[in-house]
């Protein structure tokens, strides 16, 4: 069964512009949550997505969204993109709707870099 | 609010030593707790879970138990090698008894395995 994947790899984007983020969830996983990851902050929440509707959000301004279509695949938007948006953005998938079991499988990520 | 404490890093340690890594949380109610570990230029994968207090998870010769009494979740493994050399993160679910699919996680450890 394939894993998530991210794409791109890797982006470079100037201040100013926007950038839209691809992820594709595990076969059968209707669960799509979204993290930044940068050296100074770690690893931070951004959305989580299920079945098309955004469940949770954490705390970052509204420069950044998302989406989920009907398939589960997500879209991460980040507009009027400024140099500390550079970080790994990290999707993961999970069977079912939050909750304390459900395990979270990572994709490779999408290393943003804004210059 | 919720939060993970882990051990800074780096930890440097030679082949066949013996390794800990502490990790202490803050949440109200029983969240689950995981240890995630990132190689370099990969996403996170999952490498042991535990679900209630008391609980051991293991995998590949790493464990760590669920101590309510104390918070922690401390990873340890008998013999490391050098292929174990990564960051791991310790992450706890962000909420337990809804429908929020974050986890929350530490800052990281990375540790070196030397020959």
């Amino acid at each position: 069964k394939a894993g998530v994947t991210q794409t791109p790899r890797y982006l470079i984007k100037t201040r100013g512009q926007q950038v839209t983020l691809s992820c594709s969830p595990i076969s059968g996983h209707r669960s799509v949550s979204w993290y930044q990851q940068t050296p100074g902050q770690g690893l931070q929440f951004l959305f989580e997505y299920f079945s098309e509707t955004q469940r949770n959000k954490g705390n970052f301004p509204g420069r950044f969204s998302g989406r989920q279509f009907s398939n589960s695949r997500s879209e991460m938007n980040v507009s009027t993109l400024e140099l500390g948006d550079s970080a790994l953005y990290l999707c993961a998938s999970s069977l079912e709707q939050g909750g304390t079991k459900n395990i979270q499988y990572f994709g490779a990520g999408t290393r943003l870099s804004v210059l | 609010g919720n939060s993970v404490t882990q051990m800074e890093g780096p930890v440097t340690l030679s082949e066949e030593a013996f390794l800990t890594i502490n990790c202490t949380y803050t949440a109200t109610g029983y969240p689950s707790l995981f240890w995630y570990v990132q190689y370099p230029g990969e996403g996170l994968q999952l490498l042991l879970k535990a679900t209630k207090a008391d609980d051991k998870g293991s995998n590949k010769g790493f464990e760590a138990t669920y101590r309510k009494e104390t918070t922690s979740f401390h990873l340890e493994k008998g013999s490391v090698q050098v292929s174990d050399s990564a960051v791991y993160f310790c992450a706890l679910s962000g909420n337990y008894g809804g429908s929020q699919g974050n986890l929350i996680f530490g800052k990281g450890t990375k540790l070196s395995v030397k020959p």
